[in-house]
This record gives C-alpha cells, structure tokens and sequence, in this order.
C-alpha cells in the first residue's frame, strides 16, 4: 500500500524559514516523480513544484521560484520542500503526491502557518 | 500557463440523479508523447483529494463505476450517472500535460 507522510510544518513568521518531509513507503520510490501541492484554507489546489526520480530534474510554480527548493533522498525514501522567505501567502496545506503529471496518490498533508 | 475553468462552481443534485462537471482547457492537452493528462479529483469535507480519472477516462481502483470521464481537445467531463450520499465533495480537474501543472477552481457538489 502506498503511503506517503508529511511532517515539518507549523507557525513560522514572514520571511522565515520551514523544511518539510514526506516519508514514502509501499512503492519504488526512486521510480517516480514526486510533488508538492497546496491549498490555502478555503481555496482550491496549486500545484508547487516536481523532481524526478533521480532528483537530476526539477521544476516550480513562478510564485514560488527562488524561495522554494525541492529535493529528495532516495536512500531513505523521502522528499523535502525547503521554503525560505516564507509570506502569508504561503499559508496552506502542503501535500506531497507521487506520480508527477498524475498525481495517483496524496498524503494527508501539512499546515503551514505564515504569520506575526 | 494552462488555465483550466470548471463549472458550475456549486452542483446542488437530488439523490439518484446524474450530475455533471466540465472542465475547459485554454489549449488542447495532448502531451508530446500522444496522452492527454487530464486528471479528476474528489475531495470529501476534512480529507484529502482522492484521483478518480487518469488521461481523461481512465478509472482509478476502487472508483465506482458511476463515475465517468470523457472529453478531448480542451473540453472535459466528469459525470456521475445516480449521485449518492457519499459523493458530497468538491471536485477538481488537473492537468498535468504543461508545466506548470495547473488545476480547476473545483466545483461543490451538495445534496438538494
């Protein structure tokens, strides 16, 4: 069975930092590409960013390009969103997903809370 | 960027009857490789969003089969032909053909 298991978020003010996880587990998990995806309270879905499965490819939605980096460990299983110069407007719940351009499976997510 | 617009936005639907989202394209979303990726997704209230469609009419597991996807260009459906209890959600459409990957705005399906 598929899983995948974020953790890292929390309250961070504006122009802080925040590192997220997401642990995956019952695939090959160096076989897929991998995102992140938010929603901020109320509203619909944005995708955020993708990596490939040997990590040699990435890509970001513009808002978050320069500030947001994605990468993973394969070893472990595991994929990360380093967010730095956070604004309140990245205030949302963060999935991961796997199957890039699919999106077949989501975690159960992660608040992130960017405020004074 | 891909924008996607879906409606209606709100889907009031009496119990047994069909239902019926679209979801339009700003360019057609015929990938280099021949698919179209064209994604549905159900959120139920407090869950996270479950993947009913792949590439336009392709069924996930598990996913009833009342549940319907079909469409190409740059105009896409999803239908439910009885609407039950449980398929109170919202319900978005995502493409994955261009990055960046983009989603509808998503439409509420309540119970009349």
């Amino acid at each position: 069975e598929v899983q995948l298991v974020e953790s890292g978020g929390g309250l961070v003010q504006p122009g802080g930092s925040l590192r997220l996880s997401c642990a995956a587990s019952g695939f090959s998990f160096s076989s897929y590409w991998m995102n992140w995806v938010r929603q901020a309270p109320g509203k619909g879905l944005e995708w955020v960013a993708s990596i490939k499965g040997d990590g040699t490819q990435k890509s970001y939605v513009d808002s978050v390009k320069g500030r947001f980096t994605i990468s993973r460990d394969n070893a472990n299983n595991s994929l990360f969103l380093q967010m730095n110069s956070l604004r309140a407007e990245d205030t949302a719940l963060y999935y991961c997903t796997r199957d890039g351009r699919n999106s077949d499976s989501w975690g159960q997510g992660i608040l992130v809370t960017v405020s004074s | 960027d891909v924008v996607l617009t879906q409606s209606p936005l709100s889907l009031p639907v009496t119990l047994g009857q069909p239902a019926s989202i679209s979801c339009r394209s700003s360019q057609r979303l015929v990938h280099n490789d021949g698919n179209a990726y064209l994604n549905w997704f159900q959120q139920r209230p407090g869950q996270s969003p479950r993947r009913l469609i792949y590439q336009v009419s392709n069924r996930d597991s598990g996913v009833p089969d009342r549940f319907t996807g079909s469409g190409s260009g740059t105009n896409f459906t999803l239908k439910i032909s009885r609407v039950e209890a449980e398929d109170v959600a919202i319900y978005s459409c995502m493409q994955g053909t261009f990055w960046p990957y983009t989603f509808g705005q998503g439409t509420k399906l309540e119970i009349k």
